[in-house]
C-alpha cells in the first residue's frame, strides 16, 4: 500500500540555523499538510497546501516557516531560523480528494531537535 | 473554534478484554467528520475508524467500533478482544465538512495511551 515518506527521521540542528524537512506524499494525492507534535502534547495543524499554494495556515506557521512543492513528488517544510521551541515531531500528511470524509495519510514523522 | 478533549491520558486493558476510550468535542457546525488514529511506538499515525456526523449508525471496523452521540458531542472508541498490538497512543480528531479555505485540517485531542497487559 502506498505510504507517505518523510526524511530525515531525526534532524539535529543548532538554534538559528535553517532546516528543511522533506516529504513525499502518496503519488495521486493532491492535498498536503504539515502537523507538529511537541513531546507529550497533542498534534497541531501547521499548514495545508493545494494547487501549489497555501490553503490554510495556523498561528504557529509564522514568517519563519515556508512550504514548497519543488517538483512533482516532494513537499518540503522550511524553518528559516530555528528556535528551541521548534523542537518537535513534524508529520506530513496527504489526502486524495477534497471530500472531507477522505482520511489523511500520515508519514512516520521527522523528529527535529534544536540545540 | 472547534475543540477536541480526551480526558484519559492513559488506559490499561487485559489482553482479550474490551476497553473504551473517550472523546468529546465542541463545535457549532452540524456537518463534520470524526476520526480515531492510532500512533504506535513506530510513530506513524494510522487511521483506525471514521464517522460521518450525518450518519446515525455507529461506525465499525472489525474489533473497533465507536459510540457516536451527536447531541452529547461524544465519540468514544471501543476496542474488543484487545491484542498486544493495540498498544499505542490513540488520537481523536475532528474535521469540518465545509471548508472555505479549500482544505480540511484536523483538530486533534491530546491522546490516550493504551497499554495492553498480557
Amino acid at each position: 500500500e502506498p505510504e507517505v515518506t518523510q526524511t530525515p527521521s531525526h534532524q539535529v540542528t543548532q538554534m538559528g540555523q535553517e532546516v528543511i524537512l522533506r516529504c513525499v506524499p502518496i503519488s495521486n494525492h493532491l492535498y498536503f499538510y504539515w502537523y507538529r507534535q511537541i513531546l507529550g502534547q497533542k498534534v497541531e495543524f501547521l499548514v495545508s497546501f493545494y494547487n501549489n499554494e497555501i490553503s490554510e495556515k495556523s498561528e504557529i506557521f509564522d514568517d519563519q516557516f515556508s512550504v514548497e512543492r519543488p517538483d512533482g513528488s516532494n513537499f518540503t517544510l522550511k524553518i528559516r531560523s530555528t528556535k528551541l521551541e521548534d523542537s518537535a515531531m513534524y508529520f506530513c500528511a496527504s489526502s486524495r480528494e477534497l471530500y472531507s470524509n477522505q482520511p489523511q495519510h500520515f508519514g512516520d514523522g521527522t523528529r527535529l531537535s534544536i540545540l | 473554534a472547534q475543540t477536541v478533549t480526551q480526558s484519559q491520558p492513559e488506559m490499561s486493558v487485559q489482553e482479550a478484554e474490551t476497553v473504551t476510550l473517550s472523546c468529546t468535542y465542541d463545535t457549532s457546525e452540524s456537518d463534520y467528520y470524526l476520526f480515531w488514529y492510532k500512533q504506535p511506538p513506530s510513530r506513524q499515525m494510522i487511521l483506525v475508524i471514521r464517522q460521518e456526523a450525518y450518519k446515525q449508525q455507529n461506525a465499525t471496523e472489525n474489533r473497533f467500533s465507536v459510540n457516536f452521540q451527536k447531541a452529547a458531542k461524544s465519540f468514544s472508541l471501543k476496542i474488543s478482544d484487545s491484542q498486544l498490538g493495540d498498544a499505542a497512543m490513540y488520537f481523536c480528531a475532528y474535521r469540518s465538512a465545509g471548508a472555505t479555505t479549500g482544505t480540511y485540517k484536523y483538530i486533534f485531542g491530546t491522546g490516550t495511551r493504551l497499554k495492553v497487559l498480557a
